[in-house]
């Protein structure tokens, strides 16, 4: 079955200890995001990436690093996670930027203390 | 700054109704995307928009792009209560950024009433 995964689902931490977030995909797309949502505020893009060992900013990227080693693989690393951190967090993949859909992943939700 | 608008945020309807939903956006792209979300749920992709005049309808959903207006709806027909949900538009960032680089909309929270 075609799908993102993401994992963990659910994460409750504290500030200041490292975490990764994995997001998988099984269709061989070039195009992964990470997105953060937050009440009242949409979603807001974290980081993209383009293709293997090209990554870009989003609108907030700070506190935030991700890796793209591998086509199917691109997990967002919080160094020193703070509260402001905590949200609903999606991974998304599509076979190019534009034109094409978007596939999210189920959404992680992380709570920092 | 970029800027995504959508219009309205809240939006409850009858069953039977017909409605529109807006987003106005402030980049020259001439790409938008709409999704959907359910509560509790992620996001689905409803309608890719890639040029000017460009129109796409599946079932009781119907979206147009006007990049010359900066302007997309999002058109309801007959509405039913499936289609309760969140509606998101979004383009890319041209404006300074590239390509990839998405700014959604808040977001457009529909309920359907019998």
């Amino acid at each position: 079955e075609a799908q993102v995964t993401q994992n963990p689902r659910y994460l409750i931490t504290v500030t200041g200890k490292k975490l990764t977030v994995t997001c998988s995909q099984n269709m061989n797309h070039e195009y992964m995001s990470w997105y953060r949502q937050d009440p009242g505020l949409g979603l807001r893009q974290i980081y993209y990436s383009m293709n293997v060992e090209v990554t870009d900013k989003g609108d907030v990227p700070e506190g935030y690093k991700v890796s793209r080693k591998e086509k199917r693989n691109f997990p967002l690393i919080l160094e020193s996670p703070s509260p402001n951190q905590t949200s609903l967090y999606f991974c998304a993949s599509s076979f190019g930027a534009v034109q094409e859909t978007q596939y999210f992943g189920p959404g992680t939700r992380l709570l920092v203390l | 700054e970029l800027k995504v608008e959508q219009n309205p945020l809240f939006l409850s309807m009858q069953e039977g109704k017909n409605y529109t939903i807006y987003c106005n956006y402030s980049t020259t792209s001439d790409r938008l995307y709409w999704y959907r979300q359910d509560p509790g749920k992620s996001l689905e992709s409803l309608f890719v928009l890639l040029s000017n005049g460009a129109v796409k309808q599946e079932g009781r959903l119907m979206a147009s792009l006007d990049t010359k207006a900066r302007l997309s709806t999002l058109h309801i027909t007959a509405a039913v209560h499936d289609l309760s949900a969140t509606y998101f538009c979004a383009v890319e960032g041209w404006d300074g950024g590239s390509q990839g680089n998405l700014i959604f909309g808040k977001g457009t929270k529909l309920s359907v009433k019998p």
